[in-house]
């Protein structure tokens, strides 16, 4: 099975912070994903990755940025948080036309 | 704007009964489908992959799929109170690699 990890269950920052979420997975997965999910919205990617240094913007990729260095580690980064990017945040890793699986998640609440 | 849609619910069953899930895409080109179970708090777990029209049974799952009808389809048979659950269905497109749409998930309840 695919291990997905994601560094915090919950977190909890300030408003104009820099915020990192990491993911690593132990599979050498080439594609690695980042999705927030809220309530009446759903799934929504924010940006992947299908290689190492490699990234392409998801549907809703303003305020974040992502860096792929090594290939089973892919971050997320808040420049400057704000409270509308309170969120559960899922990181999910998949390989060729196979399902993608998820990590535990990070609820993230920007005070 | 490639689509997925699903009856967000509540859908409520009872005990015993066949729940049945639906969900309709848009793009003709999509490959793969899958539907994922979520509880409360948790996130998005794998239960089903289908690739090819017609019928895939795992256990007391089975999936439907009409790629014609742009249709894709999971029965819950002898459904339990552990069934009760969000279940997204995603639908692949390639753009670079393969992305998942996801539709807005079906709320399940199973009624002892």
């Amino acid at each position: 099975d695919v291990k997905v990890t994601q560094s915090s269950r919950y977190l909890v920052k300030r408003t104009g912070e820099k915020v990192f979420l990491e993911c690593v997975q132990d599979m050498d997965h080439e594609n690695m994903f980042w999705y927030r999910q809220d309530p009446g919205l759903g799934l929504r990617l924010i940006y992947f990755s299908y290689d190492v240094k490699m990234k392409e913007k998801g549907d809703i990729p303003e305020g974040y940025s992502v860096s792929r260095e090594k290939k089973e580690r892919f971050s997320l980064i808040l420049e400057s948080a704000s409270t509308n990017q309170t969120s559960m945040y899922l990181c999910a890793v998949g390989r060729g036309n196979q399902p993608q699986h998820f990590g535990d998640g990070t609820r993230l609440s920007i005070l | 704007q490639k689509e997925v849609e699903q009856n967000s619910g509540p859908l409520s069953v009872p005990e015993g009964a066949i729940a049945s899930l639906n969900c309709t895409y848009s793009d003709r080109g999509s490959q793969s489908f899958f539907w994922y179970r979520q509880y409360s708090g948790k996130s998005p777990e794998l239960i089903m992959s289908i690739y090819s029209n017609g019928d895939k049974e795992d256990g007391r799952f089975t999936a439907q799929l009409n790629k014609a009808s742009q249709y894709v389809s999971l029965l819950i048979r002898d459904s339990q109170p552990s069934d009760s659950a969000t279940y997204l269905c995603a639908v692949s497109i390639i753009q670079g690699a393969q992305k998942l749409v996801f539709g807005q998930g079906t709320r399940l309840t199973i009624n002892p």
